[in-house]
Protein backbone atom coordinates (compact mmCIF):
# COMPACT_ATOMS: atom_id res chain seq x y z
CA UNK A 1 0.00 0.00 0.00
CA UNK A 2 1.68 3.69 -1.20
CA UNK A 3 -0.77 5.73 1.11
CA UNK A 4 -0.65 7.68 4.05
CA UNK A 5 -0.27 4.74 6.59
CA UNK A 6 -1.44 5.97 10.10
CA UNK A 7 -1.41 3.79 13.17
CA UNK A 8 -2.99 2.63 15.24
CA UNK A 9 -6.42 3.01 13.97
CA UNK A 10 -7.84 3.15 17.15
CA UNK A 11 -6.79 3.92 20.60
CA UNK A 12 -8.85 4.04 24.11
CA UNK A 13 -6.67 5.87 26.67
CA UNK A 14 -7.84 6.68 30.27
CA UNK A 15 -8.14 10.43 31.16
CA UNK A 16 -4.75 11.74 32.35
CA UNK A 17 -2.44 9.08 29.92
CA UNK A 18 -0.15 9.98 27.09
CA UNK A 19 -0.66 8.58 24.04
CA UNK A 20 1.32 8.99 20.61
CA UNK A 21 -0.14 8.64 17.40
CA UNK A 22 2.57 7.50 14.02
CA UNK A 23 1.91 8.72 11.08
CA UNK A 24 3.65 7.75 7.50
CA UNK A 25 3.69 9.75 4.27
CA UNK A 26 3.79 8.63 0.77
CA UNK A 27 6.88 8.27 0.42
CA UNK A 28 8.50 11.50 -1.62
CA UNK A 29 5.71 14.26 -0.22
CA UNK A 30 7.99 16.59 1.69
CA UNK A 31 4.66 18.11 3.37
CA UNK A 32 2.83 16.59 6.59
CA UNK A 33 -0.14 17.70 7.72
CA UNK A 34 -2.14 16.65 10.86
CA UNK A 35 -5.62 17.27 11.33
CA UNK A 36 -8.36 16.49 14.00
CA UNK A 37 -12.04 15.67 13.25
CA UNK A 38 -14.88 15.86 15.52
CA UNK A 39 -18.26 14.13 14.59
CA UNK A 40 -20.12 16.00 12.27
CA UNK A 41 -17.54 18.50 11.71
CA UNK A 42 -14.65 19.41 9.00
CA UNK A 43 -11.13 18.65 9.45
CA UNK A 44 -9.25 21.34 11.83
CA UNK A 45 -5.93 22.30 11.01
CA UNK A 46 -3.46 21.26 13.96
CA UNK A 47 -0.02 21.64 12.49
CA UNK A 48 2.28 21.28 9.32
CA UNK A 49 5.54 19.77 8.22
CA UNK A 50 7.99 20.72 5.64
CA UNK A 51 10.45 18.40 5.19
CA UNK A 52 11.77 17.95 9.31
CA UNK A 53 10.69 21.45 9.71
CA UNK A 54 7.36 22.45 11.53
CA UNK A 55 6.60 25.53 9.86
CA UNK A 56 2.93 26.12 11.19
CA UNK A 57 0.65 25.34 14.35
CA UNK A 58 -2.75 25.96 14.84
CA UNK A 59 -3.87 27.35 18.14
CA UNK A 60 -5.41 24.29 18.83
CA UNK A 61 -2.48 22.79 19.16
CA UNK A 62 -2.20 23.38 23.21
CA UNK A 63 0.73 23.04 24.98
CA UNK A 64 -0.02 19.38 25.54
CA UNK A 65 0.33 18.69 22.05
CA UNK A 66 3.59 18.07 20.35
CA UNK A 67 4.47 17.25 17.00
CA UNK A 68 7.47 15.89 15.19
CA UNK A 69 8.97 14.84 11.77
CA UNK A 70 12.14 13.64 12.46
CA UNK A 71 14.41 13.41 9.40
CA UNK A 72 11.62 14.36 7.30
CA UNK A 73 9.98 10.93 7.05
CA UNK A 74 7.51 9.24 9.49
CA UNK A 75 6.21 11.94 12.00
CA UNK A 76 4.49 11.31 15.89
CA UNK A 77 1.98 13.42 17.34
CA UNK A 78 1.77 13.21 21.21
CA UNK A 79 -1.14 14.45 23.38
CA UNK A 80 0.07 14.37 27.28
CA UNK A 81 -2.44 14.52 29.62
CA UNK A 82 -5.38 13.62 27.92
CA UNK A 83 -9.17 14.87 28.55
CA UNK A 84 -12.33 13.86 27.08
CA UNK A 85 -12.15 16.83 24.92
CA UNK A 86 -9.52 15.61 23.23
CA UNK A 87 -11.65 12.84 21.98
CA UNK A 88 -11.78 12.97 17.97
CA UNK A 89 -10.04 11.26 14.82
CA UNK A 90 -7.01 12.66 14.29
CA UNK A 91 -6.20 12.66 10.25
CA UNK A 92 -2.61 12.62 8.76
CA UNK A 93 -2.03 13.98 5.97
CA UNK A 94 0.79 14.53 2.74
CA UNK A 95 1.67 16.27 -0.19
CA UNK A 96 4.30 17.21 -2.61
CA UNK A 97 5.36 20.23 -4.40
CA UNK A 98 3.78 23.43 -4.72
CA UNK A 99 0.70 24.73 -2.46
CA UNK A 100 -1.41 23.53 -5.65
CA UNK A 101 -0.95 20.07 -5.25
CA UNK A 102 -3.95 18.34 -3.24
CA UNK A 103 -3.33 16.44 0.10
CA UNK A 104 -3.64 12.71 0.23
CA UNK A 105 -4.60 11.84 3.77
CA UNK A 106 -4.76 8.80 6.17
CA UNK A 107 -7.70 6.76 7.31
CA UNK A 108 -7.34 8.34 10.87
CA UNK A 109 -6.65 7.60 14.18
CA UNK A 110 -9.73 7.45 16.56
CA UNK A 111 -9.00 8.61 19.93
CA UNK A 112 -11.72 7.73 22.82
CA UNK A 113 -10.69 9.14 26.25
CA UNK A 114 -12.46 7.73 29.03
CA UNK B 1 -8.64 34.76 7.14
CA UNK B 2 -10.28 31.90 4.92
CA UNK B 3 -13.25 30.14 5.75
CA UNK B 4 -15.41 27.57 4.17
CA UNK B 5 -19.42 27.37 4.25
CA UNK B 6 -21.18 24.17 2.98
CA UNK B 7 -25.03 25.49 3.90
CA UNK B 8 -26.65 22.29 3.31
CA UNK B 9 -26.05 19.68 6.14
CA UNK B 10 -28.15 17.37 4.36
CA UNK B 11 -28.78 16.64 0.19
CA UNK B 12 -31.13 13.71 -0.91
CA UNK B 13 -31.46 13.18 -4.30
CA UNK B 14 -32.89 10.69 -6.45
CA UNK B 15 -30.56 7.65 -8.51
CA UNK B 16 -30.24 8.80 -11.71
CA UNK B 17 -30.85 12.91 -10.88
CA UNK B 18 -28.07 15.55 -11.20
CA UNK B 19 -26.73 16.34 -7.82
CA UNK B 20 -25.57 19.37 -6.85
CA UNK B 21 -23.71 20.11 -3.15
CA UNK B 22 -23.03 24.10 -2.47
CA UNK B 23 -20.04 25.80 -1.06
CA UNK B 24 -19.10 29.31 -0.63
CA UNK B 25 -15.78 30.63 0.26
CA UNK B 26 -13.68 33.50 1.77
CA UNK B 27 -10.51 34.50 1.74
CA UNK B 28 -8.15 37.39 1.48
CA UNK B 29 -6.32 36.49 -1.75
CA UNK B 30 -6.77 34.49 -4.86
CA UNK B 31 -7.70 30.96 -3.55
CA UNK B 32 -7.23 27.20 -4.22
CA UNK B 33 -10.68 25.21 -4.10
CA UNK B 34 -10.92 21.70 -3.12
CA UNK B 35 -13.36 18.68 -2.58
CA UNK B 36 -13.12 15.60 -0.82
CA UNK B 37 -14.92 13.01 -0.24
CA UNK B 38 -15.21 10.94 3.10
CA UNK B 39 -16.83 7.14 3.46
CA UNK B 40 -17.78 5.89 6.85
CA UNK B 41 -14.33 4.91 9.00
CA UNK B 42 -11.97 5.78 6.01
CA UNK B 43 -10.20 8.81 5.15
CA UNK B 44 -10.65 11.62 2.96
CA UNK B 45 -10.35 11.12 -0.64
CA UNK B 46 -9.48 13.81 -3.03
CA UNK B 47 -12.39 14.21 -5.94
CA UNK B 48 -11.10 17.88 -8.10
CA UNK B 49 -9.44 20.93 -7.71
CA UNK B 50 -9.61 24.47 -8.70
CA UNK B 51 -6.21 26.13 -9.44
CA UNK B 52 -6.41 28.52 -11.86
CA UNK B 53 -7.79 28.50 -15.84
CA UNK B 54 -11.04 26.94 -16.73
CA UNK B 55 -13.80 27.47 -14.72
CA UNK B 56 -15.36 24.10 -14.81
CA UNK B 57 -13.17 21.70 -13.25
CA UNK B 58 -13.50 17.38 -13.69
CA UNK B 59 -12.55 15.21 -11.10
CA UNK B 60 -12.85 11.66 -10.29
CA UNK B 61 -15.94 9.59 -10.27
CA UNK B 62 -17.87 11.81 -12.67
CA UNK B 63 -17.59 14.68 -10.90
CA UNK B 64 -17.44 18.07 -11.27
CA UNK B 65 -16.94 21.75 -9.90
CA UNK B 66 -17.49 25.48 -11.14
CA UNK B 67 -15.77 28.04 -10.07
CA UNK B 68 -17.51 31.23 -9.51
CA UNK B 69 -15.36 33.97 -8.62
CA UNK B 70 -17.94 36.34 -8.52
CA UNK B 71 -19.98 34.42 -6.13
CA UNK B 72 -17.28 32.81 -4.45
CA UNK B 73 -18.34 29.82 -5.00
CA UNK B 74 -16.99 26.05 -5.64
CA UNK B 75 -20.49 23.95 -6.05
CA UNK B 76 -19.77 20.35 -6.86
CA UNK B 77 -22.25 18.58 -9.32
CA UNK B 78 -22.65 14.90 -10.59
CA UNK B 79 -25.19 14.83 -13.63
CA UNK B 80 -26.10 11.17 -12.77
CA UNK B 81 -26.60 10.44 -9.19
CA UNK B 82 -25.44 6.99 -7.91
CA UNK B 83 -26.31 5.26 -5.67
CA UNK B 84 -23.03 4.62 -4.38
CA UNK B 85 -22.00 8.37 -4.20
CA UNK B 86 -23.89 8.40 -0.92
CA UNK B 87 -21.14 9.84 1.63
CA UNK B 88 -20.29 12.84 3.20
CA UNK B 89 -18.85 15.63 0.70
CA UNK B 90 -15.76 18.49 2.45
CA UNK B 91 -15.09 21.50 0.40
CA UNK B 92 -11.74 22.96 1.20
CA UNK B 93 -9.55 26.19 0.26
CA UNK B 94 -6.03 27.53 0.30
CA UNK B 95 -4.74 31.27 -0.35
CA UNK B 96 -2.25 31.07 -2.93
CA UNK B 97 0.06 33.50 -1.21
CA UNK B 98 1.30 34.28 2.13
CA UNK B 99 3.12 31.45 4.49
CA UNK B 100 -0.06 29.81 5.48
CA UNK B 101 -0.12 26.36 3.85
CA UNK B 102 -2.96 24.37 5.73
CA UNK B 103 -6.59 23.49 4.24
CA UNK B 104 -9.53 24.94 5.33
CA UNK B 105 -12.45 22.37 5.41
CA UNK B 106 -16.47 23.00 5.52
CA UNK B 107 -18.43 21.01 8.31
CA UNK B 108 -19.78 18.54 6.01
CA UNK B 109 -22.23 18.06 3.69
CA UNK B 110 -24.14 14.41 4.06
CA UNK B 111 -25.22 12.83 0.48
CA UNK B 112 -27.84 10.20 0.32
CA UNK B 113 -28.65 9.02 -3.04
CA UNK B 114 -32.03 7.73 -2.87
CA UNK B 115 -32.68 3.81 -4.75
Amino acid sequence: DTGVSQDPRHKITKRGQNVTFRCDPISEHNRLYWYRQTLGQGPEFLTYFQNEAQLEKSRLLSDRFSAERPKGSFSTLEIQRTEQGDSAMYLCASSFGQTNTEAFFGQGTRLTVV
Amino acid sequence: AQSVAQPEDQVNVAEGNPLTVKCTYSVSGNPYLFWYVQYPNRGLQFLLKYITGDNLVKGSYGFEAEFNKSQTSFHLKKPSALVSDSALYFCAVRVISGSARQLTFGSGTQLTVLP
